[in-house]
């Protein structure tokens, strides 16, 4: 089947821009994740819906950043008055609950001039 | 929060050799995963292995939850398994934390 897609795959913005990334998780998913890595570094949590509902935004940088999910299933993350230091590369990933094994879309990479 | 640490950083191997990659983590954890991450920076999964021992080919797995450590075995190494390796692992809260990967690269 297919797995998790994320769009688009490459965006570049102007600073002070709002940008919107959009992901789709494996069909049946019901959990779904954002994280972000900047160049070279490891993965850095942003937030995890369980159905509609974000339980936990304490992973998101700040309150530029806000996130959606309709109808358990499409994604989408909102930067709003974007900075240089939010370019990065925005993973999406999902899974079927909580605990279960994640699985990544192939990234959005966000680059702010 | 959990501190989940990688070694080594760094590796280089000869193609043909085999390796050992190790993951400590700092408390309990529900699940723990390990991931190669490829030169394009698509995340692939390689195991989910909360404890215990797996293999898929060339690769083996093997976790101790109980002396918070996991290791990821690589056989007769190709040029196709450079990349970046991450463990990652499930404690309290919802999220994945990951360790800060080993880069490996397979000389011909």
């Amino acid at each position: 089947g297919a797995g998790v897609s994320q769009s688009p795959s490459n965006k570049v913005t102007e600073k002070g821009k709002d940008v919107e990334l959009r992901c789709d998780p494996i069909s049946g998913h019901t959990a779904l994740y954002w994280y972000r890595q900047s160049l070279g570094q490891g993965l850095e949590f942003l937030i995890y819906f369980q159905g509609n509902s974000a339980p936990d935004k304490s992973g998101l940088p700040s309150d530029r950043f806000s996130a959606e999910r309709t109808g358990g299933s499409v994604s989408t993350l909102t930067i709003q008055r974007t900075q240089q230091e939010d370019s990065a590369v925005y993973l999406c990933a999902s899974s079927l609950g909580i605990y279960n094994e994640q699985f990544f879309g192939p990234g959005t990479r966000l680059t702010v001039l | 929060g959990i501190q989940v640490e990688q070694s080594p950083p760094d590796l280089i191997l000869q193609e043909g050799a085999n390796s050992t990659l190790r993951c400590n983590f700092s408390d309990s954890v529900n699940n723990l995963q390990w991931f190669h991450q490829n030169p394009w920076g698509q995340l692939i999964n390689l195991f989910y292995i909360p404890s215990g021992t797996k293999q898929n080919g060339r690769l083996s797995a093997t976790t101790v939850a109980t002396e918070r450590y996991s290791l990821l075995y690589i056989s007769s190494s190709q040029t196709t398994d450079s990349g970046v390796y991450f463990c990652a692992v499930w404690n309290a809260g919802n999220m994945l934390t990951f360790g800060g990967g080993t880069r490996l690269m397979v000389k011909p």
